[in-house]
């Protein structure tokens, strides 16, 4: 696609449910990431894919989070029994390879209630 | 000590003047560097990449790097009230993180 595309644009969950927040990069950008951002902050990394590898994922804030891009492509941000500390922007975007122009998408807006 | 850190403002200018943004990082083996824009409610754009010592231009925008200082700046020209945003600076160590700093609020006053 023309851009980085993220899904949904919005989401609120109740605290103790699990969710989904899907990225499908810029197409041959094997490079992909996810940050989350809370308001007034720079985003923070959370992870870090290769194509369908995942070379770092020092940033997920607890084993609740997980990530995958199994097809080198599309890649999904699970958070598993939602916490009010997990409301956030989560933003994904994609580069060429690691170390250049990273271009983000819309973001997903996450509101645990 | 954060790993990239930025003034976060707000930094207020005319209309017209040079807007002048700043960030220092911790890093000495950071390979790239980035600014970024990011209005209220959006998210960040990419405004200005920067690999090696010097200043890289492109319209109103130019970007400043010193890495014996850990230094990058960016300077924008005739600012305009559609400049006002929070400007983000990062940077990559030459690993697979892109690290960003808390950004800088910019207001240009009409």
């Amino acid at each position: 696609g023309a851009g980085v595309s993220q899904s949904p644009r919005y989401k609120v969950a109740k605290r103790g449910q699990d969710v989904a927040l899907r990225c499908d990069p810029i197409s041959g950008h094997v490079s992909l990431f996810w940050y989350q951002q809370a308001l007034g902050q720079g985003p923070e990394f959370l992870t870090y894919f290769q194509n369908e590898a995942q070379l770092d994922k020092s940033g997920l804030p607890s084993d609740r989070f997980f990530a995958e891009r199994p097809e080198g492509s599309v890649s999904t941000l699970k958070i598993q029994r939602t916490q009010q500390e997990d409301s956030a922007v989560y933003l994904c975007a994609s580069s060429r390879r690691a170390g250049t122009e990273a271009f983000f998408g819309q973001g997903t807006r996450l509101t645990v209630v | 000590q954060k790993e990239v850190e930025q003034n976060s403002g707000p930094l207020s200018v005319p209309e017209g003047a040079i807007a002048s943004l700043n960030c220092t990082y911790s890093d000495r083996g950071s390979q790239s560097f980035f600014w970024y824009r990011q209005y209220s409610g959006k998210s960040p754009e990419l405004i200005m990449s920067i690999y090696s010592n010097g200043d890289k231009e492109d319209g109103r925008f130019t970007a400043q790097l010193n890495k014996a200082s850990q230094y990058v700046s960016l300077l924008i020209r005739d600012s305009q009230p559609s400049d006002s945003a929070t400007y983000l600076c990062a940077v990559n160590t030459g690993g697979f993180k892109t690290i960003f700093g808390a950004g800088t609020r910019l207001f240009v006053k009409a």
